[in-house]
């Protein structure tokens, strides 16, 4: 099984400000993702953040919202961007190896 | 579609069984994953299975039907620490998980 941290752990942050959140794999991965996780429901994937090249976004997130780096394949990194209450969420960066394996998560609170 | 269906909410009692039920509709069809997740905390592997059948992993296991598009996760001897919720994901023919919107399960002494 794969080892994740993400950091930071939880944030409180204020509307029209930006956060970026950090994923750090124990081991070299190909597949890292992203995912959002709103109070009360299930996990939505935002996008697959691929080494050496621009990410994967999902249906209902863009680049300019959620930009994110891979800079190689142990790292990646997601920034929410122009922050609004209504992101307010639970971050969770996952990786594949033979199955799924989650980090920690990012707690965001905007006010 | 691709469609995942779980109960949304289940209540047991401390020492006793509970099933909890899955089903499925995706493009293709690459394997079904039971997740865990306590309040506040990321979802944890439970198992894995992409062949009809039961697997058994101790107190927790996990059926597929692939034909009636059907899983089930089985808790037995059920312990105060077992409530959470209990996520269902099915991979599609891209190898894209498919996420239930899992089930709450509370546990009562």
């Amino acid at each position: 099984s794969a080892v994740i941290s993400q950091k930071p752990s939880r944030d409180i942050c204020q509307r029209g400000t930006s956060l970026t959140i950090q994923c750090q794999v124990d081991s070299q991965v190909t597949m890292m993702f992203w995912y959002r996780q709103q109070p009360g429901q299930s996990l939505t994937l935002i996008a697959t953040a691929n080494q050496g090249s621009e990410a994967t976004y999902e249906s209902g997130f863009v680049i300019d919202k959620f930009p994110i780096s891979r800079p190689n394949l142990t790292f990646s990194t997601l920034t929410v961007s122009n922050m609004s209450p209504e992101d307010s969420s639970i971050y969770l960066c996952s990786v594949e190896t033979y199955t799924q394996y989650f980090g920690p998560g990012t707690r965001l609170t905007v006010l | 579609g691709q469609n995942i269906d779980q109960p949304t909410e289940m209540t047991a009692t401390e020492g006793a069984i509970v099933q909890i039920n899955c089903t499925y509709q995706t493009s293709g069809f690459n394997g079904l994953f039971w997740y865990q997740q306590h309040a506040g905390e990321a979802p944890t592997f439970l198992s894995y299975n992409v062949l009809d059948g039961l697997e058994e992993k101790g107190r927790f296991s996990s059926f597929l039907s692939r034909s009636k598009g059907y899983s089930y996760l089985l808790l037995k001897e059920l312990q105060m620490k077992d409530s959470a919720s209990y996520l269902c994901a099915a991979l599609d023919s891209n190898y894209q998980l498919i996420w239930g919107a899992g089930t709450k399960l509370i546990i009562k002494p």
